[in-house]
């Protein structure tokens, strides 16, 4: 069974700029959540979709926003790109049965680097 | 401020020794997930404890359930070069809500 999968996996953007990245999930899998990787501030939630609808969010401005389409497949968009949005954006996919037991299974992240 | 506090934060030690890594909440999670994480990739799950005292072994590693279920800890044995690497911690939460401890980055010397 083929893994979660991302890309970019490399992206350098200038201030200013939007991003788009894309999260293939594992087969079968509905959930899809992001987060931000930073060496600060570790593993920080973004949101996740469930059947193409947010589910849950985190902490962080209007200028992230994402999607999921009716094949599972999520994007994550950043408007107006700052410094401190450089960072490691994970994608996570996992099965939602049981919550006392959901697994999430992560893709290699796509490195943005913003100049 | 994060739900999840690991300790330590930085380890270094030689190969053959043994470690623990904790993993403190103030917070009641449903069930706790440890991963490791390699540089450029992202975390793989070693494994998922849900009962409140629960251990679990995998191989040189022990991962224990704190009997209230707000705390874990990881305990390797012999530790060897492979086992080096970033260690998080997930607090699982109803509604598929995970929860990130701020990581213990392990380096074992040979």
């Amino acid at each position: 069974k083929a893994g979660v999968t991302q890309t970019p996996r490399y992206l350098i953007k200038t201030r200013g700029q939007q991003v788009t990245l894309s999260c293939s999930p594992i087969s079968g899998h509905r959930s899809v959540s992001w987060y931000q990787q930073t060496p600060g501030q570790g593993l920080q939630f973004l949101f996740e979709y469930f059947s193409e609808t947010q589910r849950n969010k985190g902490n962080f401005p209007g200028r992230f926003s994402g999607r999921q389409f009716s094949n599972s497949r999520s994007e994550m968009n950043v408007s107006t790109l700052e410094l401190g949005d450089s960072a490691l954006y994970l994608c996570a996919s996992s099965l939602v049965a049981s919550s006392t037991y959901n697994e999430q299974f992560f893709g290699p992240g796509t490195r943005l680097t913003v100049l | 401020t994060q739900l999840l506090e690991q300790s330590p934060q930085f380890l270094s030690i030689q190969e053959g020794e043994n470690l623990t890594v904790y993993c403190n909440s103030s917070s009641v999670f449903s069930s706790l997930q440890w991963y490791r994480q390699e540089p450029g990739e992202g975390p793989v799950l070693l494994v998922t404890v849900v009962t409140g005292g629960e251990v679990k072994k995998l191989k040189r590693l022990t991962f224990q359930f704190g009997d209230a279920r707000k705390d874990s800890s990881l305990h390797i044995t012999a530790a060897q070069p492979g086992d080096t690497g970033l260690y998080l911690c997930a607090g699982v939460r109803t509604g598929n809500q995970f929860y990130f401890g701020t990581g213990t980055s392990l380096t074992v010397i040979p």
